[in-house]
């Protein structure tokens, strides 16, 4: 039972170079959420998933797009990298929540930097 | 906006202390608070919550205090440990059909010293 893995785990760019990052939960969890983590800062939502072909824009949305194509895993991609988006990317998941708080489980990052 | 904010960016107790980290939180209307620990090059792992109808709740080594009056929340560890030095963050939850979406607060970092 690996959690939350996400690959890659470091990746440099250049400006207006496009990726993807990956992530994928063997917790059958139904939410799975992308965060981007920068420096002095909180974790910050990006976009986030209700369920397998749900897609929501999160807090700072803008310059990524995501999909969900399968229930165990959620894509972030870059179009057009650039500097503004050098970070760390977190993803993590969760269960549906019916009654109380269901706590989200993370995994270790993608650190991205573009030149 | 709504914000949720840490009072203290780092935090150094020796080993053996009792750690407190506090936060503050703005939205009246958080239904959870929870608190995450960071270790270094992972990714954020939760340790305890806590519902806006509670005021304390305890967990193995830790108690989360919430002070509804002040919008004041608190991580409270017994008998710091080395393994404990990380950095640790609060987070507000709104329970919406739409996702359980998170508010992170900035983060304190504990080092313990032995």
């Amino acid at each position: 039972n690996a959690g939350v893995t996400q690959t890659p785990k470091f990746r440099v760019l250049k400006t207006g170079q496009s990726m993807t990052l990956l992530c994928a939960q063997d917790m059958n969890h139904e939410y799975m959420y992308w965060y981007r983590q920068d420096p002095g800062m909180g974790l910050r939502l990006i976009h986030y998933s209700v369920g397998e072909g749900t897609t929501a824009k999160g807090e700072v949305p803008d310059g990524y797009n995501v999909s969900r194509l399968k229930k165990q895993n959620f894509l972030l991609g870059l179009e057009s990298a650039a500097p503004s988006q050098t970070s760390v990317y977190f993803c993590a998941s969760s269960y549906l929540r019916q009654v109380g708080n269901q706590p989200q489980h993370f995994g270790d990052g993608t650190r991205l930097s573009i030149l | 906006g709504e914000s949720v904010g840490l009072h203290l960016p780092t935090l150094s107790v020796q080993e053996g202390d009792n750690s407190i980290i506090n936060c503050a939180y703005s939205n009246s209307a958080s239904d959870y608070f929870i608190w995450y620990k960071q270790e270094s090059g992972k990714g954020p792992q939760f340790i305890i919550d806590i519902r806006s109808n509670m005021d304390k709740r305890q967990g193995q080594r830790v108690t989360v205090l919430l002070n509804k009056t002040v919008k004041h929340l608190s991580l409270q560890i017994a008998a710091t440990q080395p393994g404990d030095s990380a950095v640790y963050f609060c987070a507000e939850s709104v329970l919406t059909g739409g996702g359980n979406k998170l508010t992170f607060g900035t983060g304190t970092q504990l080092k313990v010293e032995l």
